[in-house]
């Protein structure tokens, strides 16, 4: 079946350290992929998203490739702040249908100053 | 700004009695619209489909005579928590998507707490 594997958390880091958050995928055929993100006391958010292989989605100095021959997707942050501290979900779909999104499990990121 | 909104944004009840959630589109008209559950330090699981005008798709497992989900217009979905127990407690999220596209937009969700 279709899955989404993200690395465990909580990600501590000191401000302006440099992010990375594994996101390993499973599925039948080719899903665009996402990364969503939780502040806290908020709802999702979309962050970035990839639709096909070799596609980088970027957004607020976030980056993440879709890479088939991995099934991967992580999200970088060459630089991280305080207000990136949020749990981070990766997330995929298909097209068409009902646009089902399966998500990861969510990594909490606590960055400190 | 939001373009999905819920209400309330929490409530507390007590075990037996039937809580409504209402997920308002904002912006667009949404004739499909889903509902998430949320369990603490967990990933959103998807309950059910919302579909305007016709019966929703529930996920296998969820119950659909205790969650049962109404899309009366383009605009409104509402799920309703029948005699609701303690272990209903969580954090209930509605999205919807933008016509043909992927990307879903999500309401703040509703964290219900029953006693």
């Amino acid at each position: 079946g279709n899955s989404v594997t993200q690395m465990e958390g909580p990600v501590t880091l000191s401000e302006e350290a440099f992010l990375t958050i594994n996101c390993t995928y499973t599925a039948t055929g080719y899903p665009s992929l996402f990364w969503y993100v939780q502040y806290p006391g908020e709802g999702l958010q979309l962050l970035l998203k990839a639709t096909k292989a070799d596609d980088k989605g970027s957004n607020k100095g976030f980056e993440a490739t879709y890479r088939k021959e991995t099934t991967s997707f992580h999200l970088e942050k060459g630089s991280v702040q305080v207000s990136d501290s949020a749990v981070y979900f990766c997330a995929l779909t298909f097209s068409g249908g009902y646009n089902k999104l399966i998500f990861g499990a969510g990594t909490r990121l606590a960055v400190h100053p | 700004g939001a373009v999905v909104s819920q209400h309330p944004s929490w409530v507390i009840c007590k075990s037996g009695t039937s809580v409504k959630i209402e997920c308002r589109s904002l912006d667009f008209q949404a004739t499909t619209m889903f509902w998430y559950r949320q369990f603490p330090k967990q990933s959103l699981m998807l309950m059910a489909t919302s579909n305007e005008g016709s019966k929703a798709t529930y996920e296998q497992g969820v119950e659909k005579d205790k969650f049962l989900i109404n899309h009366a217009s383009l605009t409104l979905s509402t799920l309703t928590v029948t005699s609701a127990h303690p272990e209903d407690s969580s954090f209930y999220i509605c999205s919807r998507t933008s016509g043909g596209l992927e990307t879903q937009y999500f309401g703040p969700g509703t964290r219900l707490l029953v006693l």
